[in-house]
């Protein structure tokens, strides 16, 4: 079974307002990435965190990770209809490959 | 400097026949993974070769093999393909190493069984 799972599956706002989303995992990680798919294409890299670090920033975009709860979130603010896509976590540990989860469709609407 | 290159972009095969993908991965990176996506689903890993060697093997069946070049490019290999087979299959590549860095996806090979 996939470690990381994204949460919502499905999210649509308005353009302008935040879209959060969370991932779980199970087991312990030596970091957390996240991704963006726009409709089919390869997957771009937003993010990487790691196990020690709490919070990170990328212009529009915050990551949070809580190793205690073995979550982290995604937050975009002020959207655009260009971040219309899916995004995807995912985990890594030392010796092991990256697992992803299966995702969340994000649409923005203008 | 160019990206993760793979090729062809899509691939039209019928059941029982073998494919072979290929991926060039960015200059200087020694690490080249393998993922099949299925619609609607999250990629799933196949297979990391790192300095030509496997490092990694997924969860698929022995009717799926890969290799990495002496240039660090690698080839996917899948003989007698089922319906199943049908999905986007992304190489991505990165520095390797034991403390993985980000991995830099391709494009996608969109490989379809009929």
């Amino acid at each position: 079974s996939q470690q990381g799972e994204e949460d919502p599956q499905a999210l649509s706002i308005q353009e302008g307002e935040n879209a959060t989303m969370n991932c779980s995992y199970k087991t312990s990680i030596n970091n957390l990435q996240w991704y963006r798919q726009n409709s089919g294409r390869g997957l771009v890299h937003l993010i990487l965190i790691r196990s020690n670090e709490r919070e990170k920033h990328s212009g529009r975009l915050r990551v949070t990770l809580d190793t205690s709860k073995k979550s982290s979130s995604l937050l975009i603010t002020a959207s655009r209809a260009a971040d219309t896509a899916s995004y995807f976590c995912a985990t890594h540990n030392y010796g092991q490959n990256f697992v992803f989860g299966p995702g969340t469709r994000l649409s923005v609407l203008p | 400097d160019a990206g993760v290159t793979q090729s062809p972009t899509h691939l039209i095969k019928t059941r029982g026949q073998q494919v072979t993908l290929r991926c060039s991965p960015i200059s200087g990176h020694k690490s080249v993974s393998w993922y099949q996506q299925v619609l609607g689903q999250g990629p799933q890993f196949i297979f990391q070769y790192y300095e030509k060697e496997e490092r990694g093997r997924g969860n698929f069946p022995d009717r799926f093999s890969a290799r990495q070049f002496p240039n660090y490019s690698s080839e996917l290999n899948v003989n007698a393909l089922l319906l199943g087979d049908s999905a986007l299959y992304l190489c991505a590549s990165s520095q390797g190493g034991r403390d993985y860095n980000e991995q830099f996806f391709g494009p996608g090979t969109r490989l379809t069984v009929l």
